[in-house]
C-alpha cells in the first residue's frame, strides 16, 4: 500500500529565505507526483506536476524534483514571501491500471514571517 | 476559480437532515472524485467516477450516497450523518488516468450538529 510522508510537518521561516519541503513515498511505481497548496479552509491549488519520466519541474520561484527510484520529491521555494504561507501537500498517483487515485501526505504547514 | 465548482461552500446540518453537495466541472474531464479532509489526517478518497460509472467506493458508510448523472456533475447525498462526519469535502476531476494531473474545487465545509 502506497504511503506518502511529508517532513517537516510545520516550518516557520523569515521572509526572503530559500526553503525545501520534503516528500517521500514507499512504492516507486507511480504515474506522476503533484504538489498542491492549500490555504486555511480552502480547496487545493495545483502548483507543479511531475511525470514519472521527469526529474524536475519549475514554475516561477518554485522548483520540484523527483527521484522515483529512491521515492523522494522536494519542493524548493526561492525568496519566500509572507504570501507563501499555506499548507503544502504532496500527492502521488499510483501506476496501476484504471482510474488513478491520488495518495496524499499530511502536508507541511509553512509560515513565512515578515 | 480552478474550473471545478463546489456548492455550497459551507453547510451546517442536524443529524436527522438530508442534504446534498454539488460539484461541477467544465474542463472536459471524464473522471470525478470525492475526497474527505478531516483535521490532522491526510485527504481520504471516498468515491471515484469514470465516464459516469462508479469505479471506486473506498469503504464509505452508506449514509454517504454519490450520484454522477453525467461526466460534468457529481453529487454527494448526505443523510443521518454523525458529528464525526464534520469535515471539508473536496471534489476533484481529471482526464483519466490522470496523466495531466488533478483539479480540485474549493470544497464544502460541513458541520454536523
Amino acid at each position: 500500500k502506497q504511503e506518502v510522508t511529508q517532513i517537516p510537518a510545520a516550518l516557520s521561516v523569515p521572509e526572503g529565505e530559500n526553503l525545501v519541503l520534503n516528500c517521500s513515498f514507499t512504492d516507486s511505481a507511480i504515474y506522476n507526483l503533484q504538489w498542491f497548496r492549500q490555504d486555511p479552509g480552502k480547496g487545493l491549488t495545483s502548483l507543479l506536476l511531475i511525470q514519472s519520466s521527469q526529474r524536475e519541474q519549475t514554475s516561477g520561484r518554485l522548483n520540484a524534483s523527483l527521484d522515483k527510484s529512491s521515492g523522494r520529491s522536494t519542493l524548493y521555494i526561492a525568496a519566500s514571501q509572507p504570501g507563501d504561507s499555506a499548507t503544502y501537500l504532496c500527492a502521488v498517483a499510483p501506476s496501476q491500471g484504471g482510474s488513478e487515485k491520488l495518495v496524499f501526505g499530511k502536508g507541511t504547514k509553512l509560515t513565512v514571517n515578515p | 476559480e480552478t474550473g471545478v465548482t463546489q456548492t455550497p461552500r459551507h453547510l451546517v446540518m442536524g443529524m436527522t437532515n438530508k442534504k446534498s453537495l454539488k460539484c461541477e466541472q467544465h474542463l472536459g474531464h471524464n473522471a470525478m472524485y470525492w475526497y474527505k479532509q478531516s483535521a490532522k489526517k491526510p485527504l481520504e478518497l471516498m468515491f471515484v467516477y469514470n465516464f459516469k460509472e462508479q469505479t471506486e467506493n473506498n469503504s464509505v458508510p452508506s449514509r454517504f450516497s454519490p450520484e454522477c448523472p453525467n461526466s460534468s456533475h457529481l453529487f454527494l447525498h448526505l443523510h443521518t450523518l454523525q458529528p464525526e462526519d464534520s469535515a471539508l469535502y473536496l471534489c476533484a476531476s481529471s482526464q483519466d488516468p490522470g496523466y495531466y494531473g488533478y483539479t480540485f474545487g474549493s470544497g464544502t465545509r460541513l458541520t454536523v450538529v
